[in-house]
């Protein structure tokens, strides 16, 4: 069975600084990796997929990287801003279930 | 934009009423799914389907059931609702590639929030 786990639970940094988010999944036989935003009492968005051949992606300020070897999957945020203060996800992928990380909470101080 | 959405944002039931969430997704879809997400615990898997009339059982399907009469539309039942059912619960759809479920990312509801006194 698929384990997710994202360290750490909360982060707190102040605008500006750059976000690095981390991930670990057990089960290396993976079809993707996605990283999901949510905001307070919302529905989760889709920021990021990487395919099990991939490394990494990126959009914008947002780059993701995959280890698949070593169960790892890593979230960088350039030059945090406050609107980046959110809940973020990931979930990996096998077969046809997503299994989720409970996920890491960042607020981006002012 | 891929639009899903969720009859109820809040719902309050007692213990033992039979519960309707409903989900509708307007992009011809052919998977949908239901979570709940409880603090510390994440998204768990409820069931999913992956064509009309038909579903799968996810991680936790005890207490509850499901229904896909319509391709937009996935409907969660509580049969009889209980308190640890207080949760919140998203719908999420899917494109499938290649006739491979899940594939895709998925695309998320806004959520529905149940409290089960």
């Amino acid at each position: 069975k698929q384990e997710v786990t994202q360290i750490p639970a909360a982060l707190s940094v102040p605008e500006g600084e750059n976000l690095v988010l981390n991930c670990s999944f057990t089960d290396s036989a993976i079809y993707n990796l996605q990283w999901f935003r949510q905001d307070p009492g919302k529905g989760l968005t889709s920021l990021l997929l990487i395919q099990s051949s991939q490394r990494e992606q990126t959009s914008g300020r947002l780059n993701a990287s995959l280890d698949k070897s070593s169960g790892r999957s890593t979230l960088y945020i350039a030059a945090s801003q406050p609107g980046d203060s959110a809940t973020y996800l990931c979930a990996a992928l096998n077969d046809y279930k997503l299994s989720f990380g409970a996920g890491t909470t960042v607020t981006v101080r002012a | 934009d891929v639009k899903v959405t969720q009859s109820s944002r809040y719902l309050v039931k007692r213990t033992g009423e039979k519960v309707f969430l409903e989900c509708v997704q307007d992009m011809d879809h052919e998977n949908m799914f239901w979570y709940r997400q409880d603090p510390g615990l994440g998204l768990r898997l409820i069931y999913f389907s992956y064509d009309v009339k038909m579903k799968e059982k996810g991680d936790i399907p005890e207490g509850y059931s499901v229904s896909r009469e319509k391709k937009e539309r996935f409907s969660l039942i509580l049969e009889s609702a209980s308190t640890n059912q207080t949760s919140m619960y998203l719908c999420a759809s899917s494109f499938s590639l290649a006739g491979s479920v899940g594939q895709e990312t998925q695309y998320f509801g806004p959520g529905t929030r149940l409290l089960v006194l």
